[in-house]
């Protein structure tokens, strides 16, 4: 069964400082899917890694996917307080050839002035 | 524009009675999605389609139902056999490859 793991649950961060949040899988996948979620919003697709290597940026954010560590980052650089939200890793669950996605607990981030 | 409409945005259930969530898309994506999002967790799957006229259990499918009469539309019903029904839910389609776009879900609440 595949588990997605997320770290930290929190982070709560000054502005201007970077960080990085981890997202931890326990079966092969070469696919993983960040997004971000907004207090009682639905999800907004941030990033999507389909290789090993796999590098992509978007102002602030940076996600990277290494699929032999089954390991994927999302680094924050100099945050800012629009950042603050939930983060969620999620993980293409392949089998009999349907896809699904396995969602990470999420990484609730909260940027302080 | 193309998107997923969720209906409606807020619904009040109360004991022994079965609801509907509306999931509608204009996407023409043959695979929908339902999750499901308690206070302060991740998503859990409930059911999912691949195509019209086919479905499958997620996770967490007992106490809910589904069709996939159009390929638009995939509503969930969730019956009174859901003991703990107050959650959001959320409803998606897509592609794996692209990423899956969400609607603005259904908040669901026992009274």
């Amino acid at each position: 069964e595949l588990k997605v793991e997320q770290n930290p649950l929190f982070l709560s961060m000054q502005e201007g400082k970077n960080y990085t949040i981890y997202c931890n899988y326990s079966t092969t996948s070469d696919r993983l899917y960040w997004y971000r979620q907004d207090p009682g919003k639905s999800l907004e697709s941030l990033f999507v890694l389909l290789s090993n290597g796999a590098v992509k940026q978007e102002g602030r954010l940076m996600a990277s996917l290494d699929t032999k560590a089954r390991l994927s980052t999302l680094h924050i650089t100099a945050a800012v307080h629009d950042l603050s939200a939930t983060y969620f890793c999620a993980v293409d669950q392949v089998g009999s050839g349907t896809y699904k996605y396995i969602f990470g607990t999420g990484t609730r981030l909260k940027v302080l002035a | 524009d193309g998107g997923i409409t969720q209906s409606p945005k807020y619904l009040f259930r109360k004991e022994g009675q079965n609801v509907t969530l509306s999931c509608e898309q204009n996407l023409n994506h043959d695979a929908m999605y339902w999750y499901r999002q308690d206070p302060g967790q991740g998503l859990r799957l409930i059911y999912y389609s691949q195509i019209v006229n086919d479905f499958q259990k997620g996770d967490i499918a007992e106490g809910y139902s589904v069709s996939r009469e159009k390929k638009e539309s995939f509503p969930l019903t969730v019956t009174s056999a859901q003991k703990n029904p107050t959650a959001f839910y959320l409803c998606a389609s897509g592609y794996s490859h692209y990423g899956y776009t969400f609607g603005s879900g259904t908040r669901l609440t026992v009274v």
